[in-house]
């Protein structure tokens, strides 16, 4: 148990579908994280929120949509995905930005068909 | 931009055995990390390294920041059934580069 939850921990989606996820931490951290993992590449930083406000969209499709209404909650909202989509979906939580040591998420097993 | 070539991508071995991975860089890195990802779960941070040449310990893990700052070594001893799963190096730059990188992990097996 890292302190970092979300859910759910499983979902499969149709491409026409509208779904969110959810990361929840109660570590008073300050820094949250959405990361994709695919198989056999390595985590992709897709977004970033500082005290609430994004700092960074690493050139993420905009068919992910981020909100972070506090510092302790982040949704992924997802709509017309597509299944190169499907992957591990891990949220993260830091200090402050600047601080390296994320704690992550179980993850979301996202499968689009 | 950056990359980190980790190594070897998967280990087969028998309990017991000691165990070595490594991550080499493209440029220098400031911090290097070390996580463990367990099938289901999310990474779990092993190691924190930061500063060249570092070697610190945590159980039967051992992890070393290389003096050049391009790479980093993971050492598990007498490896025991639950070490198995997928070890992540993660190195993050200097200045106002929070960004880390991360290896493509390696995948480890112990054969009881």
């Amino acid at each position: 148990e890292t302190g970092v939850t979300q859910t759910p921990r499983h979902l499969v989606m149709g491409m026409t579908n509208k779904k969110s996820l959810k990361c929840e931490q109660h570590l008073g951290h300050n820094a949250m994280y959405w990361y994709k993992q695919s198989a056999k590449k390595p985590l992709e930083l897709m977004f970033v929120y500082n005290f609430k406000e994004q700092t960074e969209n690493n050139s993420v499709p905009s068919r992910f949509s981020p909100e972070c209404p506090n510092s302790s909650h982040l949704f992924l909202h997802l709509h017309t995905l597509q299944p190169e989509d499907s992957a591990l979906y891990l949220c993260a939580s830091s200090p402050r930005t600047g601080n390296t040591e994320a704690f992550f998420g179980q993850g979301t097993r996202l499968t689009v068909v | 931009g950056q990359q980190l070539n980790q190594s070897p991508q998967s280990m087969f071995i028998q309990e017991g055995e000691d165990v070595s991975m490594n991550c080499t860089s493209s440029s220098i890195f400031n911090t290097w990390l070390w996580y463990k990802q367990e099938p289901g779960e999310g990474p779990v941070l092993l190691i924190a390294l930061y500063k060249a040449g570092e070697l610190t310990s945590n159980g039967r893990l051992t992890a070393q920041f290389g003096i050049t700052r391009k790479d980093s070594f993971l050492n598990i001893s007498a490896s025991i059934p639950s070490d198995v799963g997928i070890y992540f190096c993660a190195g993050k730059g200097g200045g106002s580069n929070y960004k880390l990188t991360f290896g493509k992990g390696t995948l480890l097996t112990v054969n009881p």
